[in-house]
């Protein structure tokens, strides 16, 4: 079973572009989360999605921040216009249900770098 | 405010020695406790946790915590640690009826051979 799959590792951009990152969660799990580490601080939650609808969104930090997750399969997280304090590294996580008792399983992450 | 927190960030020790991270998180009510490990050059993956029941909970590799609810903790515990350990290590808390991981800052431990 292949799991959690985040495009790209890496991206670096320069402040005021824009940029798309891409989940594909765990095939047949209903439920992904997006969070973010920026350096130093601990893991943040950004938001939760159940299937195509979004649960949870109240750690998305401001509206330039944006998740979809169309179809209820892969979703993206666009940050535009990106700002310096946007670097770090985002990780998505999926599980079957909703609910503690399941477990979230998380992607490598993308290292996003604002410059 | 409510958080998770985790001490002595990083921590170096020698192959065989005992190793103990503490987590202590603020919430009130109901949590769900998790430890979390992140290998070098992988992805974070769940080590334990604990939901109810026997508050010393058992985990992979060796690993155990124990909740001590009068004490908001939830210690991580591996009395021989070994060269592969090197990762860092995450306390995460769920809240009950959430879903939102709320995690500590982590600490990051380097074992010696």
């Amino acid at each position: 079973e292949a799991g959690v799959t985040q495009f790209p590792s890496h991206s670096v951009i320069e402040k005021g572009q824009t940029v798309t990152l891409r989940c594909d969660p765990i095939s047949g799990h209903d439920n992904l989360y997006w969070y973010r580490r920026v350096m130093g601080k601990e893991i943040k939650f950004l938001l939760h999605f159940v299937k195509e609808s979004k649960q949870d969104e109240s750690g998305m930090p401001n509206n330039r921040f944006l998740a979809e997750r169309t179809g209820g399969t892969y979703s993206t997280l666009k940050v535009q216009p990106a700002e310096l304090e946007d670097s770090g590294v985002y990780f998505c996580a999926s599980s079957r249900a909703s609910g503690s008792v399941y477990e979230q399983y998380f992607g490598p992450g993308t290292r996003l770098t604002v410059t | 405010a409510q958080s998770v927190s985790q001490h002595n960030h990083h921590v170096i020790l020698s192959e065989a020695a005992s190793l103990e991270l503490g987590c202590n998180y603020s919430y009130g009510g109901t949590v769900n406790l998790f430890w979390y490990v992140q290998y070098p050059g992988q992805h974070l993956q769940l080590l334990l946790k604990y939901f109810s029941g026997d508050p010393l909970v058992k985990g992979i590799k060796g690993f155990e915590a124990e909740f001590i609810k009068s004490k908001f903790s939830f210690n991580l515990r591996k009395p021989s640690v070994q060269w592969s350990d090197t990762a860092e290590y995450f306390c995460a808390v769920i809240i009950y009826g959430n879903n939102r991981l709320a995690f500590g800052k982590g600490n990051q431990v380097v074992v010696i051979p």
